[in-house]
């Protein structure tokens, strides 16, 4: 089966780090995606893995294992604006075909703080 | 810049009537998908294409029905709208590595 697990909610200060853990099990892993989300928005794109390692983008960092099914998204420097829920979401190739179809969690609402 | 764009924002509609929800990317993308996404259970997938007029059931396919007869134009269709259908719906288009939303059409059937 598939499954994605992230924590509910999270709370932050202006100008710490935080890193918001992913774990997922499925049966055909070709990519991990995390998106941003504020409310009343729709999810907007942050980082993509398919490789072991970390991928630096600006403030926000993603890491993944796929030995472990484990990923964490990493935001420094925080702002008031990164206040939003974070998406995880794992591509999976169940079933063949070349298609891009994403499996979601639930997400982690995160709330940064003065 | 990516685009992808959604007929409506907000939509009121009677149980019973028929609802046509509208999607265009102007990315060339061959996927296209159509998500809902309520509280508590996140973002879940409905319908997805993976070329002009071929389409696979996603996870919550019941009630809906989709067409794709243009590339960049993937429309989520409710024949009879029912009261459980009230979300809020999320196209999305994409390639291999990258997946970009639409602003969402937040649906209530009364």
């Amino acid at each position: 089966g598939q499954n994605i697990d992230q924590p509910t909610e999270m709370t932050a200060t202006e100008g710490a780090i935080v890193q918001i853990n992913c774990t997922y099990q499925t049966s055909g892993f070709n990519g991990l995606f995390w998106y941003q989300q504020h409310a009343g928005e729709a999810p907007t794109f942050l980082s993509y893995n398919v490789l072991d390692g970390l991928e630096e983008k600006g403030r926000f960092s993603s890491f993944l294992s796929r030995s472990k099914g484990y990923s964490y998204l990493l935001l420094k420097e925080l702002q008031m604006k990164d206040s939003a829920s974070y998406l995880c979401a794992v591509r999976d190739l169940r079933g063949g075909g070349a298609t891009n179809k994403l499996i979601f969690g639930t997400g982690t609402l995160l709330a940064v703080q003065p | 810049d990516v685009k992808v764009t959604q007929s409506s924002r907000y939509l009121v509609k009677r149980t019973g009537e028929k609802v046509f929800l509208e999607c265009v990317q102007d990315m060339d993308h061959e996927n296209m998908f159509w998500y809902r996404q309520d509280p508590g259970l996140g973002l879940r997938l409905i319908y997805f294409s993976y070329d002009v007029k071929m389409k696979e059931k996603g996870d919550i396919p019941e009630g809906y029905s989709v067409s794709r007869e243009k590339k960049e134009r993937f429309s989520l269709i409710l024949e009879s709208a029912s009261t459980n259908q009230t979300s809020m719906y999320l196209c999305a288009s994409g390639s291999r590595y990258e997946q970009y939303f639409g602003p969402g059409t937040r649906l209530t059937v009364t």
